[in-house]
């Protein structure tokens, strides 16, 4: 039983490439989600998906765009990579759609640095 | 927008003493979940309060919802080295249930 599986787990980018994180869950959960997590600080959202078909902006989305594959997939792709998108990134995932009150599950993150 | 804050940021606490932190949302909470993440770790779901006033506890961690649903607390009886990380409340912004906005955070250390 995987939950949220994460890939890469680890990536040193240039500034100026380009990258996609892969992030897949394998609990038939309906909304899943990106966040960046930088030293000492919370969890900001960067986009989610409440339901297949669907995206949405979150509170740092700017330099990023995701794709929802399919129920399983939720994919991030920095276009052009900066130093200030240096962080770790998790995936989280979430059984319900809409007022259901049903926590998310993470990933284990991907620990991306960008020179 | 909605802003989430935590106190204290950071706290260090000898093995057996007791430790609380404090969660203030700046608008009302349908309702608050609470996460622990350990160093290296991604965040773990720990429980959810949904009533006005509500005191759920888990052996030694009890949580509550204030009464007007816009702040929360975590208070951990007698600390142990397993209790080590960073707790975090958060809560869906006005209007939606689906997404979540998390609080900044409180790291504990716990030592001998």
């Amino acid at each position: 039983n995987a939950g949220v599986t994460q890939t890469p787990k680890f990536q040193v980018l240039k500034t100026g490439q380009s990258m996609t994180l892969q992030c897949a869950q394998d609990m038939n959960h309906n909304s899943m989600y990106w966040y960046r997590q930088d030293p000492g600080m919370g969890l900001r959202l960067i986009y989610y998906s409440a339901s297949e078909g669907t995206t949405d902006k979150g509170e740092v989305p700017n330099g990023y765009n995701v794709s929802r594959l399919n129920k399983r997939e939720f994919s991030l792709r920095l276009e052009s990579a900066a130093p200030s998108q240096t962080s770790v990134y998790f995936c989280a995932s979430r059984r319900g759609v809409g007022a259901d009150y049903q926590p998310q599950h993470f990933g284990d993150g991907t620990r991306l640095s960008i020179l | 927008g909605q802003q989430v804050m935590q106190i204290p940021q950071y706290q260090h606490v000898q093995e057996g003493e007791d430790f609380t932190t404090y969660c203030n949302s700046s608008t009302t909470l349908s309702n608050i979940q609470w996460y622990k993440q350990r160093p290296g770790g991604h965040p773990v779901f720990l429980i959810q309060l949904v009533k006005s006033g509500e005191v759920k506890k888990q052996k030694r961690l009890t949580f509550q919802f204030g009464e007007a649903k816009k702040n929360s607390s975590l208070h951990i009886t007698a600390t142990q080295t397993t209790d080590v990380g960073t707790y975090f409340c958060a809560g869906p912004p006005t209007g939606t249930a689906s997404k979540l906005t998390f609080g900044t955070g409180t790291r504990l250390q716990v030592t001998l």
